[in-house]
């Protein structure tokens, strides 16, 4: 089972560059998340996605902006990198509403960003 | 706050059971209590949950308080294999506090 896939697992940026993590669920899943965990910290929720076609804020959104393409699909892009973005990012999804709360959000193995 | 509060690292011998603490004291009355860890470079695994009944597992037991204010995941016989950060979170929002650092002493 593949569950929650994310690509790339390692990316070198350059400050200023651009680019996307992309992110894909195969379980059906309605709400998707994006974290970020700095050296020694917790996840922090950057953006989620409660259902296909909407996206929230979560703690930490500046500097980051989302799409979410189809149910499937959840990607997170970094218009202009900056050093203080170098971070693990990892994509969840789960049941959305009450049965959501009543069963596991399932996590990606994360992408390793390092923007120097 | 959404966030919950646990013990920043604890230590346990191997084959002992392991008592993880976490205080969620504005926790309202709809929201499940959820565990998950992380194993070093890996993404977060689930590990229990529940809402106000105590729950058990293959991995794992959660006693929940009867006012819900606290719980507390029960490893019942620690192995090398179960050092993480172990995470208590509030489901509603899916959001992470800083965990707690479990190391197993062999």
């Amino acid at each position: 089972n593949a569950g929650v896939t994310q690509t790339p697992k390692f990316q070198v940026l350059k400050t200023g560059q651009s680019m996307t993590l992309q992110c894909a669920q195969d379980m059906n899943h309605n709400s998707m998340y994006w974290y970020r965990q700095d050296p020694g910290m917790g996840l922090r929720l950057i953006y989620y996605s409660a259902s296909e076609g909407t996206t929230d804020k979560g703690e930490v959104p500046n500097g980051y902006n989302v799409s979410r393409l189809n149910k499937r699909e959840f990607s997170l892009r970094l218009e202009s990198a900056a050093p203080s973005q170098t971070s693990v990012y990892f994509c969840a999804s789960s049941e959305m509403g009450q049965k959501g709360m009543n069963t596991e959000a399932f996590f990606g193995q994360g992408t390793r960003l390092t923007v120097v | 706050d959404a966030k919950t509060t646990q013990p920043n690292s604890m230590e346990s011998n191997e084959e002992e059971p392991v008592h993880l603490p976490c205080n969620h004291s504005t926790i309202s009355g709809t929201d499940y209590i959820h565990w998950y860890r992380q194993l070093p470079s890996q993404g977060p695994e689930y590990v229990i949950h529940g809402l106000t009944s105590n729950v058990n597992n293959r991995m794992a037991s959660l006693a929940i308080a009867e006012d819900r204010k606290s719980s507390t995941l029960i490893l019942h016989r620690a192995t090398l294999r179960d050092a993480a950060v172990y995470y208590c979170i509030r489901r509603e929002k899916l959001t992470f506090g800083t965990g707690t650092r479990l190391t197993i002493i062999p």
